[in-house]
């Protein structure tokens, strides 16, 4: 298969509450994006990670990519619900022939 | 920063015409599109790699005889879905990464349209 592994695939959470979202491959990644995306639009790139273990911060969200650079992910602290949406990792890069390939995504719906 | 417009946004079309879908890369030059097909709730699936001025290379299990895609230039690229039948209703997403000659752009991030929903009924 062409995806990622990413879990959960659904997420439900109340206002304030933390979440963490994976997102794993059996092979090496030359670099890993995270995208949000909202219904009947396209993906909004977050953050591009590239090297082993490196975190990058994005106000409440934080990336973390893995030392192995097979494994990376996303948590959000005190979610609001304006974080609702799908989140999507992907992989790309040379290896890939410059095609990004997408997890199976993770529908997140923060309740007020 | 870079834009890319797709064309239309929603299309609605009967069982058995064709339809295509226009993507434009429009402050900046792409030589590779990428299509993207996504269904409800579910993630973007690649279908094929646009190059320009060459042939699209495909996906496994997309076929091409019935998704044609043009790259005629270095800011347009085109996907066609021939004899559309209900099972081809889906949201259509094109990508492109800035063309920088002499620089390897692998690891740019893709630049997404806003997607086409197409309905056959």
């Amino acid at each position: 298969t062409q995806l990622l592994e990413q879990s959960p695939q659904f997420l439900s959470i109340q206002e304030g509450e933390n979440l963490t979202v994976y997102c794993n491959s059996s092979s090496v990644f030359s670099s890993l994006q995270w995208y949000r995306q909202e219904p009947g639009e396209g993906p909004v790139l977050l953050v591009t990670v590239v090297t082993g273990g490196e975190v990058k911060k994005l106000k409440r969200l934080t990336f973390q990519f893995g030392d192995a650079r097979k494994d990376s992910s996303l948590h959000i602290t005190a979610a609001q619900p304006g974080d609702t949406g799908l989140y999507l990792c992907a992989k790309g890069g040379y290896n890939q022939g410059g095609k990004l390939i997408f997890g199976q995504g993770t529908e997140l719906s923060v309740k007020p | 920063g870079a834009v890319v417009s797709q064309h239309p946004s929603r299309v609605i079309c009967k069982s058995g015409t064709s339809v295509k879908i226009e993507c434009r890369s429009l402050d900046f030059q792409a030589t590779t599109m990428f299509w993207y097909r996504q269904f409800p709730k579910q993630s973007l699936m690649l279908m094929a790699t646009s190059n320009e001025g060459s042939k699209a290379t495909y996906e496994q299990g997309v076929e091409k005889d019935k998704f044609l895609i043009n790259h005629a230039s270095l800011t347009l690229s085109t996907l066609t879905v021939t004899s559309a039948h209900p099972e081809d209703s889906s949201f259509y997403i094109c990508s492109a990464r800035v063309w920088d000659r002499g620089r390897s752009s692998y690891n740019s991030p893709l630049h997404f349209g806003n997607g086409t929903r197409l309905t056959v009924t």
